[in-house]
């Protein structure tokens, strides 16, 4: 079975411009979770989707968006980019994703690496 | 507002020595869980382990074994005669009960095994 995808893989732009990030969710999961990994820290929470939903939002200005389309795949977006946005970006999937439903064990995909320019 | 510390940034050991990666962590729900994930050099955080609050016992798997203190807010990840593919980034998280998907990560602690 296939895990949690994501593309691009790398990808490199430059100050100012936007990017989209994508992520596909185990066959199943109805939940993706977006983190942002800066190199040498440990990953932050951005957003949570369930169910086409946003569940859940992290500390992130509001050039982040993301949304879940109905096959339960996600984008997200980041508009006007700053150097510091250059991190690796990954995205987790769960087969729930309400809030009282605990906290789930999330499968996470080997993530896009953004540099910025 | 929740924390996960990770003090120890590297670990260095030579294969078939025991090494304990250490977590403490900070939050003020009395219902919370707490997980273990390892991040090999492709990039994927792959899950090791999840204990809720209300469970103190150690667990063991294989050469991993876990300790969970709540006494002193801690949550330490020992690995039994380590070997060479146990070499990647240990990063230790909390989420609470509400919080759905949302960690709370450490810094991480990366472990070199040497051959």
């Amino acid at each position: 079975d296939a895990g949690v995808t994501q593309s691009p893989t790398h990808l490199i732009k430059t100050r100012g411009q936007h990017v989209t990030l994508r992520c596909s969710p185990i066959s199943g999961h109805k939940s993706v979770s977006w983190y942002q990994q800066v190199l040498g820290q440990g990953p932050q929470f951005i957003f949570q989707y369930y169910e086409k939903e946003e569940r859940g939002r992290g500390n992130f200005p509001d050039r982040f968006s993301a949304r879940q389309f109905p096959n339960y795949s996600s984008e997200l977006n980041v508009n006007a980019l700053l150097l510091g946005d250059s991190a690796l970006y990954l995205c987790a999937s769960s087969l729930h994703g309400t809030a009282d439903s605990g906290a789930n064990v999330l499968t996470f995909g080997a993530g896009s690496r953004l540099t910025v320019l | 507002a929740q924390k996960v510390t990770q003090a120890q940034t590297e670990i260095s050991v030579v294969e078939k020595e025991d090494v304990t990666l250490d977590c403490v962590y900070e939050t003020r729900d009395t219902t919370y869980y707490l997980f273990w994930y390892k991040q090999p050099p492709s990039g994927e955080l792959v899950f090791l382990i999840r204990r809720n609050s209300f469970d103190e016992q150690n667990e063991i798997s294989g050469r991993y074994s876990w300790n969970f203190q709540k006494s002193t807010s801690s949550f330490n990840f020992t690995i039994t005669a380590s070997q060479v593919v146990d070499s990647a980034v240990y990063f230790c998280a909390l989420s609470g009960y509400n919080a759905g998907n949302m960690l709370t990560f450490g810094g991480g602690t990366r472990l070199m095994v040497k051959p």
